[in-house]
């Protein structure tokens, strides 16, 4: 079975400033995906970014990118130029191709922005 | 296209009473999953439907059931509430050309007294 470990339950960090949210899972899988996912205070589950394990390069989607290291399972979301409406959980999540639809959440990061 | 929508936002229910909640996916999307969000076991999946045949399943209790319709709307139904169930229940839809890419409902939010 596959886990999904997020270490960090809560970070705070400055508008403007940049943060890395950190993420490490655990499977037997070669090739499977990986995604972040904010929830802001509305519940609204919405998918910031996305990785397929069998790309190298790192996903970016405009101020949010991540360091994909595959070898030492570890995913983790940077943020830059972090903004008031960044304040959310983000959950880190993983789904083998084999049952794409069925994702396996880490336990959550409270992420809030300060002015 | 509109997003995921889920009927009713907000449900109090009683123990021992069942529940009906409804999802209906983006416009073209054919597989629908559905996850149960609590502050003690975070988010867990439920079950998954496509072309109204459940292909994934979680490790829940038969009380939860699901099906899905010809036009790719879903129903879930816990029946025999506990006070355990209260709960956001969440749901999802995909493409069939990207089964890993799931877009959320609002979700529903249900209490159980």
């Amino acid at each position: 079975a596959q886990t999904v470990t997020q270490s960090q339950p809560e970070m705070s960090v400055q508008e403007a400033e940049t943060v890395t949210l950190s993420c490490t899972y655990d499977t037997s899988e070669s090739n499977y995906y990986l995604f972040w996912y904010k929830q802001p205070p509305s519940r609204q589950m919405i998918l910031v970014i996305r990785q397929e394990a069998y790309k190298q390069q790192n996903a970016t989607e405009n101020r949010f990118s991540v360091n994909f290291q595959k070898a030492a399972k570890s995913f983790s979301l940077k943020i830059s130029d972090s903004q008031l409406g960044d304040t959310a959980m983000y959950f880190c999540a993983f789904s083998d191709t084999g049952t794409a639809s069925k994702l396996t959440f880490g336990t959550g990061t409270r992420l809030q922005v300060t002015l | 296209k509109a997003g995921v929508t889920q009927t009713p936002r907000y449900l109090i229910k009683t123990r021992g009473q069942q529940v009906t909640l409804s999802c209906s996916p983006i416009s073209g999307h054919r597989s629908v999953s559905w996850y149960q969000q609590t502050p003690g076991q975070g988010l867990q999946f439920l079950f998954e439907y496509f072309s109204e045949t459940q292909r994934n399943k979680g490790n829940f209790p038969g009380r939860f059931s699901g099906r899905q319709f010809s036009n790719s709307r879903s129903e879930m139904n816990v029946s025999t509430l506990e006070l355990g169930d209260s709960a956001l229940y969440l749901c999802a839809s995909s493409d069939p050309s990207s089964f890993h890419e799931q877009y959320f409902g609002p979700g529903t939010r249900l209490t159980v007294t």
